[in-house]
């Protein structure tokens, strides 16, 4: 069965500084892999992607991540935190190369705090 | 304005009492899905449906049934809700080789006495 763990329920960074939310997965064969972002009293956003290619991945307001096979780990980043960051955040994967067949597993989230 | 759109977006209910939450979306997509956020549990997959007519089960399908009798619509249906399923609902779509980009419904909060 596939997984995700985010081991921090919170991360809290002064604006102006790097964040790093970290994921780790577990799935048979090939992962896809995403970030979500939850703003209070919204929908998940989808934020990025890795499915095949460059282990860096860009995606919307900043942030990347870096897809590393070796520790089954594709943790979220941005170089300067700003305060309009402040959310929940989700990581996602689903198993590759099967067509449409695979489900997306989500992990249980971290909340994100940038302060002045 | 492309977007899922949920009703009621917030629910009171008692045990037993059937209900159903409805889900349109207007983007044509094939894929459609309810997911249940609970604290420290994160997002957990009810139901999915991959086109008209074509349901299964996700992660925790007791105790609710789907339909999806057109395209735009995915009703979740809760026959005799129990208080175990208070919680935060979303229901999601997208195009059936995109599913990552799931675009979500502003949630469902249900409370159930």
């Amino acid at each position: 069965a596939q997984s995700v763990a985010q081991p921090e329920d919170q991360v809290n960074v002064a604006e102006g500084n790097p964040l790093t939310v970290k994921c780790t997965y577990s799935v048979s064969g090939n992962p896809y892999l995403f970030w979500y972002v939850q703003y209070p009293n919204r929908g998940l956003q989808f934020l990025l992607k890795y499915i095949t290619g460059d282990n860096l991945v860009k995606g919307s307001y900043g942030f990347e991540a870096e897809f590393n096979k070796s520790q089954t780990s594709f943790h979220l980043k941005k170089p300067s935190a700003l305060v309009s960051d402040s959310a929940l955040y989700f990581c996602a994967v689903r198993k590759g190369d099967t067509g449409t067949a695979s489900k997306l597993t989500f992990g249980t989230g971290t909340r994100l705090q940038v302060t002045l | 304005e492309a977007q899922v759109t949920q009703n009621p977006r917030y629910l009171i209910t008692v045990t037993g009492k059937k209900l159903t939450v409805t889900c349109s979306q207007n983007m044509n997509h094939e894929y459609m899905s309810w997911y249940r956020q609970d604290p420290g549990l994160g997002l957990r997959q009810i139901y999915y449906s991959m086109n008209v007519e074509v349901t299964d089960k996700g992660d925790v399908p007791e105790g609710y049934k789907v339909s999806r009798k057109e395209k735009r619509n995915f009703p979740l249906i809760l026959e005799s809700p129990s208080p175990n399923q208070t919680s935060l609902y979303f229901c999601a779509s997208s195009f059936l080789t995109q599913r990552e980009t799931q675009y979500f419904g502003p949630g469902t909060r249900l409370l159930v006495l």
